[in-house]
C-alpha cells in the first residue's frame, strides 16, 4: 500500500540549532515528493518539492532513493520556523498522500 | 489575487442531518480536489475532479459521500445521514491542471464540521 510515514510527531530544537524532520515512503513506482507546511492559523500551502531541487527558507530535501526517504533540512533553525509539517507523495495518480505531520517547535 | 475559499469555515450539525460544503477553487484551474482531515492526521484525500467530472473518486469512504462540480468551478461536497465519525476538517484544494506532472495544489482554510 502506498503510505508516507513522519516518525516524529514532535520535534523542539533551540533557535540556531540544524533541524530534520524525517520522512519515509512506501510506494511503486517513482512518486514525486513535496513538504507541506502550516503556519498557526494559515491554510496548508507548498514549501517544496523535490523535482525543483530549491531552497526554501533555508529549508532542502533530498531524495534517497535507495533508503526512500525526503528528510527535510535546515542548518540554523529560527522562531518562525515554528509550524507544522506534512510530507506528501504523488505517484501520478494527481492525489497526494500526506504523512501524519511532525510539529517543530523552534524555542528561542 | 483570491485563494481557494471554502463556506462555511464552521458547520455544527446533529447525527443523522444532510449537510453542504462549498469550495471556490483559484479562477481558472481545472483541477479540484477534496481531502479529509482528522484530529492528529494529515489530509487524507477524498475526490479529485478535472473540469466537471470526477476523475478519481476512489478516497470517498461510502455512499453517504458525494461530490459535484456542474460547471468546472465550484464543487460541493455532499454527506447525507452524518455520524459522529464524519467529523473532521474538510479542505478542499485547486491545481492548474491535472496531468502525469503533479502541479502544485493550493488549500483552502478548509471547513470544521462537527456531528453532535
Amino acid at each position: 500500500a502506498q503510505r508516507v510515514t513522519q516518525p516524529e510527531k514532535l520535534l523542539s530544537v533551540f533557535k540556531g540549532a540544524p533541524v530534520e524532520l524525517k520522512c519515509n515512503y512506501s510506494y511503486s513506482g517513482s512518486p514525486e515528493l513535496f513538504w507541506y507546511v502550516q503556519y498557526s492559523r494559515q491554510r496548508l500551502q507548498l514549501l517544496l518539492r523535490h523535482i525543483s531541487r530549491e531552497s526554501i527558507k533555508g529549508f532542502t530535501a533530498d531524495l534517497n532513493k535507495g533508503e526512500t526517504s525526503f528528510h527535510l533540512k535546515k542548518p540554523f533553525a529560527q522562531e518562525e520556523d515554528s509550524a507544522m509539517y506534512y510530507c506528501a507523495a504523488d505517484g501520478a495518480t494527481n492525489k497526494l498522500i500526506f504523512g501524519t505531520g511532525t510539529l517543530l517547535a523552534v524555542q528561542p | 489575487g483570491a485563494g481557494v475559499s471554502q463556506t462555511p469555515s464552521n458547520k455544527v450539525t446533529e447525527k443523522g442531518k444532510y449537510v453542504e460544503l462549498r469550495c471556490d477553487p483559484i479562477s481558472g484551474h481545472t483541477a479540484l480536489y477534496w481531502y479529509r482531515q482528522s484530529l492528529g492526521q494529515g489530509p487524507e484525500f477524498l475526490i479529485y475532479f478535472q473540469g466537471t467530472g470526477a476523475a478519481d473518486d476512489s478516497g470517498l469512504p461510502n455512499d453517504r459521500f458525494f461530490a459535484v462540480r456542474p460547471e468546472g468551478s465550484v464543487s460541493t461536497l455532499k454527506i447525507q445521514r452524518t455520524e459522529r465519525g464524519d467529523s473532521a476538517v474538510y479542505l478542499c484544494a485547486s491545481s492548474l491542471n491535472g496531468g502525469a506532472v503533479a502541479n502544485e495544489q493550493f488549500f483552502g482554510p478548509g471547513t470544521r464540521l462537527t456531528v453532535l
